[in-house]
């Protein structure tokens, strides 16, 4: 799981404001899924990307949450002007390829105030 | 019918015991259930999964068995440990929708000494 390296671990926003969630999947993988977790619950699918593409997103919503998986650097989840309800951890997975392991982050834990 | 139903919510028990989870689903293009342990504030790391070709799979203590005509899974933990005590994910996939897991809700186990 070390290999998958998210930030910042810990986040607080104050709503209204932005969060930026980085993702650096495990060397030689390419492929990205983003999940959210809330308290005492299952992780919930949010994106699925491959490098410069969103290949399936229809677990995030239409308003306010983007993501990218650029050619150079880590996938990026973005939330603008952060809700109280948006409070919850994100995990980010990497895969080699499809239907292989999926390998999980720490995830970051993003308190909305 | 996307949906994995897990239980029980939480679970003691004795050192030494076997801990058994269980999951149900209903979508019968699942083709990968795997097993997710997490511990607090940490990632969820894979412990065993299953594809539907084979009933049971066994890695050391822990075991998954599989009945694909009941659309059930379990997971069978021997000799528990009090390091075993975290909370257990069932989750399943399919090629279909992308390899996306869906999560059961979790079950907290607590093994005492």
């Amino acid at each position: 799981n070390a290999g998958v390296m998210q930030n910042p671990r810990h986040l607080v926003r104050r709503r209204g404001q932005e969060a930026r969630l980085r993702c650096s999947p495990m060397k030689g993988h390419s492929h990205v899924y983003w999940y959210r977790q809330l308290p005492e619950e299952g992780l919930k699918f949010m994106v699925y990307l491959q490098k410069e593409n969103i290949i399936d997103e229809s677990g995030m919503p239409k308003e306010r949450f983007s993501a990218e998986f650029p050619k150079e650097g880590p996938s990026i989840l973005r939330i603008q002007q952060v809700v109280r309800g948006d409070s919850a951890a994100y995990f980010c997975a990497s895969y080699r390829d499809r239907g292989t392991e999926a390998f999980f982050g720490q995830g970051t834990r993003l308190t909305v105030v | 019918q996307q949906q994995v139903k897990q239980s029980p919510q939480s679970l003691i028990v004795q050192k030494g015991g076997i801990s058994i989870i269980n999951c149900a689903y209903e979508n019968t293009a699942f083709d990968y259930f795997p097993w997710y342990q997490q511990f607090p504030g940490k990632g969820p790391a894979l412990l065993i999964a299953i594809r539907p070709d084979v009933s049971e799979k066994k890695e050391g203590r822990f075991t998954i068995s599989f009945n694909k005509s009941a659309k059930q899974f379990s997971l069978h933990i021997m000799d528990s440990q009090p390091g075993d005590s975290a909370t257990y994910f069932c989750a399943a996939s399919a090629m279909d929708s992308n390899y996306q897991l869906i999560w059961g809700a979790g079950t907290k186990l607590i093994i005492k000494p």
